[in-house]
């Protein structure tokens, strides 16, 4: 079975600083591993996806996240966070061959001016 | 193309009623599926379909009903609704089940 954990259900950053969202998984055959954004009145859409290629996965609008399979864990960052970063986020897990995708609870990004 | 389309956008619904929720995609991807959510519980799977004519029980199945009769199409049924129901309700849908899924707008309801 698949499981993900998503720390901090708040994050609060400064526009303009690091942003860093943390994501652990666990599963017993290799993962495919995404990030979703959620904009506020709006359904998700994905930021980027990890499925067994490169470990270092760049997606939309300067999000980027790696795969450290020692760590179990899928970290989504961003150089320097924008006003309109601010969103909720969630990490989600699914296996090759799986039916179901598992979600993460979410991660409430607010940037501060 | 349009996506995924949901219908209502919101509708408010009294209690021991009964409602469908529609939704349609128009990508011809074999996987869709409703979830619900609620504030601090994330999303929550409520029930899915794996290709046309199949469905299977998610999280949180109980008081909810689904049909797969064709692969556009995949609405959710509340037979008799209840306060508890009230949640914002998204579909997906995605090309397996394993794929990264494309989901609707949403469905806000309120039952009282």
């Amino acid at each position: 079975a698949q499981s993900v954990t998503q720390l901090g259900s708040h994050v609060s950053v400064s526009e303009g600083a690091l942003v860093l969202l943390r994501c652990n998984y666990s599963s017993s055959v290799p993962p495919y591993l995404f990030w979703y954004v959620q904009y506020p009145n709006q359904g998700l859409q994905l930021l980027l996806k990890y499925t067994s290629a490169a470990t270092l996965v760049k997606g939309i609008n300067g999000f980027e996240a790696e795969f450290k399979k020692s760590e179990t864990s899928f970290h989504l960052t961003k150089p320097s966070a924008h006003m309109s970063d601010a969103a909720e986020y969630f990490c989600a897990v699914s296996v090759t061959g799986g039916f179901k995708t598992i979600f993460g609870a979410g991660t409430r990004l607010f940037v501060k001016a | 193309t349009a996506g995924i389309t949901q219908a209502p956008t919101s509708q408010i619904l009294a209690a021991g009623r009964s409602m469908t929720l529609r939704c349609t995609q128009d990508m011809r991807h074999n996987a869709m599926y409703w979830y619900r959510q609620d504030l601090g519980l994330g999303l929550r799977l409520i029930h899915y379909s794996n290709t046309a004519g199949t469905t299977g029980k998610g999280e949180v199945p109980d008081g909810y009903s689904v049909s797969r009769a064709n692969t556009d199409d995949f609405p959710l049924t509340l037979a008799s609704a209840v306060p508890s129901q009230t949640s914002v309700y998204f579909c997906a849908s995605s090309v397996s089940g394993y794929n990264e899924q494309f989901f609707g707008p949403g469905t806000r309801l309120t039952v009282l």
